[in-house]
């Protein structure tokens, strides 16, 4: 168990709205990210954070944005919501403190987000 | 550029049989990582393997095992036995030690399984 929680677990919005889906962890990791789910495409990496107020893009950045001011917590925003991000969206973490490639990510248990 | 496919988009199988799941990666790369995760029905991503592109010794994990070969860039996944259980989706990934401390991973579409009893 890595600690990590997602909220909310669920979240139905309408188009326009702004949304945040909160990643929280309790053991300290640097590395931490969210993807998100989608049939027919697998997890696909949104943003990613390797410390606190460090930030960068993912393959499917556009549309979203992330904050990271402090170690524990990841936010995750919708700053105006469209239906093409219903998705389920997951944060992970890296068990590596320098984010090494072959390092192991866990999974938080998702947020399912449908927008109208 | 880096990618990974999962050609099965899904697969049925009684209970006892052997099932085995595709996964073909693409990369530029000589040092890389490959990954498998299991997502049951309750959508939580469960980490089953690693294994580093230095390392093609196939792994067994009880009714599990993995074949690595580079000479075909494939990473398949075996299930020996399978139970209702294992039906889930699953998905292969890759990660690549070139471009930083990163560890960004590239997943596959997943191939659903399921096990009928």
């Amino acid at each position: 168990d890595a600690g990590i929680t997602q909220s909310p677990r669920h979240k139905v919005t309408e188009t326009g709205t702004p949304v945040t889906l909160r990643c929280h962890q309790t053991e300290n990791h640097r590395y931490m990210y969210w993807y998100r789910q989608d049939p027919g495409h697998g997890l696909r990496l949104i943003h990613y954070s390797y410390g606190v107020k460090d930030t960068d893009k993912g393959e499917v950045s556009d549309g979203y944005s992330v904050s990271r001011s402090k170690t524990e917590d990841f936010l995750l925003t919708l700053e105006s919501a469209t239906s093409s991000q219903t998705s389920v969206y997951f944060c992970a973490i890296s068990e590596s403190s320098w984010g090494l490639a072959g390092a192991g990510q866990y999974f938080g248990p998702g947020t399912r987000l449908t927008v109208l | 550029a880096q990618k990974v496919t999962q050609a099965q988009t899904e697969i049925s199988v009684v209970e006892k049989e052997d099932v085995t799941l595709d996964c073909v990666y693409e990369t530029r790369d000589t040092t890389y990582y490959l990954f498998w995760y299991k997502q049951p029905p309750s959508g939580e991503l469960v980490f089953l393997i690693r294994r580093n592109s230095f390392d093609e010794q196939n792994e067994i994990s009880g009714r599990y095992s993995w074949n690595f070969q580079k000479s075909t860039s494939s990473f398949n996944f075996t299930i020996t036995a399978s139970q209702v259980v294992d039906s889930a989706v699953y998905f292969c990934a890759l990660s690549e030690a070139y471009g930083g401390a990163t560890n960004k991973l590239i997943f596959g579409t997943g191939t659903l399984l399921a096990v009928q009893p």
